[in-house]
């Protein structure tokens, strides 16, 4: 079975550049989440999804950050204009039914915004 | 201020030995925890989990403690091998539609 599938891999681009992270979950699961990795706040939330509606984004650092989700097997993590501050590993996870069930991770997207 | 907390951002053991990562939470209304394991490169991966009912679940070399009076709990990986080396996070979250509250990581290195 295919897992959380993001791209691209790797993203280097010069600050003030719209960046956009993809995302395709696994499919038959109904939450998706967004998460940034950085080595001072390890692992954040910055918004999650449940059947494509958005249900929490406090964790979206700023209005520079958008997320969106046209359809259950993708969605969008979009930074415009970027900054330096940015560049972190941005994970993207899904799950299935309740809260209970363990989140699926995709292996990331490593940004850096020279 | 940080809810799930791993005080140890390292950890070293021999083979064959015992692994003993801590975890502690601040939050009392937290009822489900979890571990997953990270390699680099990758994305974390799901590991064990415990629900508050319990104190104790266990799956093959994986065991994890909650001791909820004290807000902590522990994974034990007996015996330890090299391929367990790793990052572990310690997760949790409250029963509901809420999301899982991350520590920051142990990173654990199996030295043969």
């Amino acid at each position: 079975d295919a897992g959380v599938i993001q791209s691209p891999r790797h993203e280097v681009t010069e600050m003030g550049q719209e960046v956009t992270l993809r995302c395709k979950p696994i499919s038959g699961h109904n939450s998706l989440f967004w998460y940034r990795q950085t080595m001072m706040r390890g692992l954040e939330l910055l918004i999650y999804f449940n059947n494509n509606v958005p249900i929490d984004d406090s964790g979206m650092p700023e209005d520079r950050f958008s997320a969106k989700m046209p359809n259950a097997s993708f969605s969008t993590l979009k930074i415009q204009p970027s900054e330096p501050r940015d560049s972190a590993v941005y994970f993207c996870a899904s799950s299935q039914g309740n809260p209970h069930q363990p989140q699926h991770f995709g292996d990331g997207t490593r940004l850096s915004i020279l | 201020d940080q809810q799930v907390k791993q005080n140890s951002p390292s950890l070293s053991v021999q083979e064959g030995r015992i692994s003993i990562l801590n975890c502690d939470y601040t939050n009392s209304m937290f009822d489900y925890f979890l571990w997953y394991k990270k390699y680099p490169a990758e994305g974390p991966t799901f590991l064990i989990s415990i629900s508050s009912i319990k104190d104790k679940n266990e799956d093959g070399r994986f065991t994890v403690f909650l001791n909820k009076s004290a807000k902590h709990l522990s994974l034990h990986i007996v015996p330890s091998q090299p391929g367990d080396s790793a990052v572990y996070f310690c997760a949790a979250c409250h029963s509901g539609n809420t999301p899982l509250v991350f520590g920051k990581g142990t990173r654990l290195s199996v030295i043969a």
